[in-house]
């Protein structure tokens, strides 16, 4: 089975610095995709940034970049510029033939 | 469009009590699902549905029944709460599987949450 670990539980960065969220998969699949979501207090799951595995360079969304490393199983997402409302839950969540999150990675964000 | 909503938003149930959740699409989408978040486990699939009449179990579907007789709605049901279904319950939605491309085939689009406690 798939597995998403999030080995930070809890992180803070400074307002205007930039932050790395870590994330690992376990799978034997070849062909799949890797998603970064954002729960902010309101508990609504916003979509941040999607990979597909079979692309080589790494998912860009304006202050949100991805580095994939498809042999590691690594997928973290680093946030550039942070500001105050990028404070939140973030989770990384695999897809094969379903999603399967991680515990996810609370981030605070200091002014 | 709304997108996905979801009926309620809170409940409180006493143990034994029945009760049922409301989802609803306004995306046309093929796929729903419904998902159970817990502190520290991340969310976690309760059942899905690949299409209207179609239900399928996910990784924890013990306790739960849901029905798809509508394309555009999804209602997850318990018929005897338990303490252990206090959680907050998420609703997601997504386009048909088959697509070619990569696109959006494959991102969920969540309704806002339902919180249940069960005492």
């Amino acid at each position: 089975a798939q597995t998403v670990t999030q080995s930070q539980p809890e992180m803070s960065v400074q307002e205007a610095e930039t932050v790395t969220l870590s994330c690992t998969y376990d799978t034997s699949e070849s062909d799949y995709y890797l998603f970064w979501y954002k729960q902010p207090p309101s508990r609504q799951m916003i979509l941040v940034i999607r990979q597909e595995a079979y692309k080589q360079q790494n998912a860009t969304e304006n202050r949100f970049s991805v580095n994939f490393q498809k042999a590691a199983k690594s997928f973290s997402l680093k946030i550039s510029d942070s500001q105050l409302g990028d404070a939140a839950m973030y989770f990384c969540a695999y897809y094969g033939n379903k999603l399967v999150f991680g515990a996810g990675t609370i981030l605070r964000v200091k002014s | 469009n709304a997108g996905v909503t979801q009926t309620p938003k809170f409940r409180v149930l006493k143990t034994g009590q029945s009760m049922t959740l409301l989802c609803a699409q306004d995306m046309n989408h093929e796929y729903m699902y419904w998902y159970r978040q817990d502190p520290g486990m991340g969310l976690r699939l309760i059942h899905y549905s690949v299409g209207e009449g179609t239900t399928a179990k996910g990784e924890v579907p013990d306790g739960y029944n849901v029905s798809r007789l509508k394309k555009q709605n999804f209602l997850l049901g318990l018929e005897s709460a338990a303490p252990s279904q206090t959680s907050v319950y998420f609703c997601a939605s997504s386009p048909t599987m088959t697509s070619g491309v990569f696109s959006a085939a494959y991102e969920q689009y969540f309704g806002p949450g339902t919180r249940l406690t069960v005492t």
